[in-house]
């Protein structure tokens, strides 16, 4: 069975520092990687996806991650965060029969301070 | 505007009672979904429906039922909920399978 492990559950940072969330998958076959956000009392938002091709993906609000098949990861980066940002971020793979399920991580609750 | 909406948002309910949170989209979308989240574990899929009519169990059945009559709806059913169904449920649609989700806002529900 496909699944997702986000690495760390909680990151904190400091307005305008760079950031990395980091996603490992654990897959047999061809993925479709995703990371969606959630801000407080929000349902999730597609951040970016890799579905093939080129294997740095740039998403929306100047996130990007990459994929590394050799080291089954999708970790996200932003260079320069706001408090904006702050958020819970899920990655998730989507598995099953003609990729019918969307399999996700634990989340990681990313907070930016001032 | 392009939506998943869910109702209701909040329930609060007692053991046993039968329930039904509702799902409707929009989008002409084939695929839907309804997930459970919980803290610490994420998102769980419960069931999922690729078609009117077709349904399928996600990775935590138990204790839910669904239904696909029209394309557009996708109700969830707990036929006797209990305190460990207490939880945030999201609704979500896609074009069909292999494409991005879009989810709803959330129906926050509390079983006592």
């Amino acid at each position: 069975a496909q699944s997702v492990t986000q690495l760390d559950s909680q990151v904190p940072v400091f307005e305008e520092a760079p950031v990395e969330l980091r996603c490992n998958y654990s897959s047999s076959v061809s993925v479709y990687l995703f990371w969606y956000v959630q801000y407080p009392n929000q349902g999730l938002q597609l951040l970016l996806k890799y579905l093939s091709g080129s294997t740095l993906v740039k998403g929306i609000n100047g996130f990007e991650a990459e994929f590394n098949k050799s080291q089954t990861s999708f970790h996200l980066r932003k260079p320069s965060v706001h408090i904006s940002d702050t958020a819970e971020y899920f990655c998730a793979v989507l598995t099953g029969t003609s990729g019918s399920r969307l399999t996700f991580g634990e989340g990681t609750q990313l907070t930016v301070n001032p | 505007e392009a939506q998943v909406t869910q109702n209701p948002r909040y329930l609060i309910t007692v053991t046993g009672k039968k329930l039904t949170v509702t799902c409707s989209q929009n989008m002409n979308h084939e695929y839907m979904s309804w997930y459970r989240q919980d803290p610490g574990l994420g998102l769980r899929q419960i069931y999922y429906s690729m078609n009117v009519e077709v349904t399928d169990k996600g990775d935590v059945p138990e204790g839910y039922k669904v239904s696909r009559k029209e394309k557009r709806n996708f109700p969830l059913i707990l036929e006797s909920p209990s305190p460990n169904q207490t939880s945030l449920y999201f609704c979500a649609s896609s074009l069909n399978t292999g494409y991005e989700q879009y989810f709803g806002p959330g129906t926050r529900l509390t079983v006592t």
